[in-house]
């Protein structure tokens, strides 16, 4: 079935710790999203790529970093978790900018 | 900045209508997204607007106004699937979207 993967589902971190958070799309979508949900803030970007090669900044990209190596593809990693990265982060994709966004099921991440 | 704003909740009966209002103060448009997100789980797609006017998906309408800064997301013949929150999410740059924090609408039967 064709969409987006994310892995894992959810996860439990030490602080200070090393994650990457896995996306992957079969869609051959252009562009690719990392966002994060918090209770009573909604979905903010966090990174996005418009084309393999490429990524950009969204609104709250500091404590993150991202790679585009390919289309399919689209980590997300966090150098060193801290506990206000508790989350649910979730991946998302697009044929084109106006296009809809498909979103992958999300990982619910907990920085201790 | 952006800014995006909807109810927090809303209640309605089975059957009923309900209509979630979303203002936007925004840098730039280039259109407007509704998307359903049950409890747990992912956001799906619901409508798209770029143009003024109504957009009509079977028990599902959206509105816009650009001009001032409003959009609307009609549900009709509410059923107890349709519990859920609506993100309304505008479109201020190529590829970026800024939800605002989503309306819970709930349905009693």
């Amino acid at each position: 079935i064709a969409g987006i993967t994310q892995a894992p589902t959810s996860q439990i971190l030490a602080a200070g710790r090393r994650m990457t958070l896995r996306c992957t799309q079969d869609m051959r979508h252009n562009a690719m999203y990392w966002y994060r949900q918090d209770l009573g803030l909604g979905l903010r970007l966090i990174h996005y790529s418009n084309t393999a090669g490429t990524t950009g900044k969204g609104e709250v990209p500091d404590g993150y970093s991202v790679s585009r190596a390919n289309t399919d593809d689209f980590p997300l990693t966090l150098a060193s978790a801290v506990p206000s990265q508790t989350s649910v982060y979730f991946c998302a994709s697009s044929e084109g900018s106006n296009q809809p966004q498909h979103f992958g099921d999300g990982t619910r991440l907990s920085i201790l | 900045g952006q800014n995006i704003d909807q109810p927090t909740e809303m209640t309605a009966t089975e059957g009923a209508i309900v209509q979630i209002n979303c203002t936007y103060q925004t840098s730039g448009f280039n259109g407007l997204f509704w998307y359903q997100q049950h409890a747990g789980e992912a956001p799906t797609f619901l409508s798209y607007n770029v143009l003024d006017g109504l957009e009509e998906k079977g028990r599902f309408s959206s509105f816009l106004s650009r001009s001032t800064g409003y959009s609307y997301l009609l549900l009709k013949e509410l059923q107890m699937k349709d519990s859920a929150s609506y993100l309304c999410a505008v479109r201020d740059g190529d590829y970026k979207l800024s939800f605002g924090a989503g309306t819970t609408v709930t349905v009693r039967a």
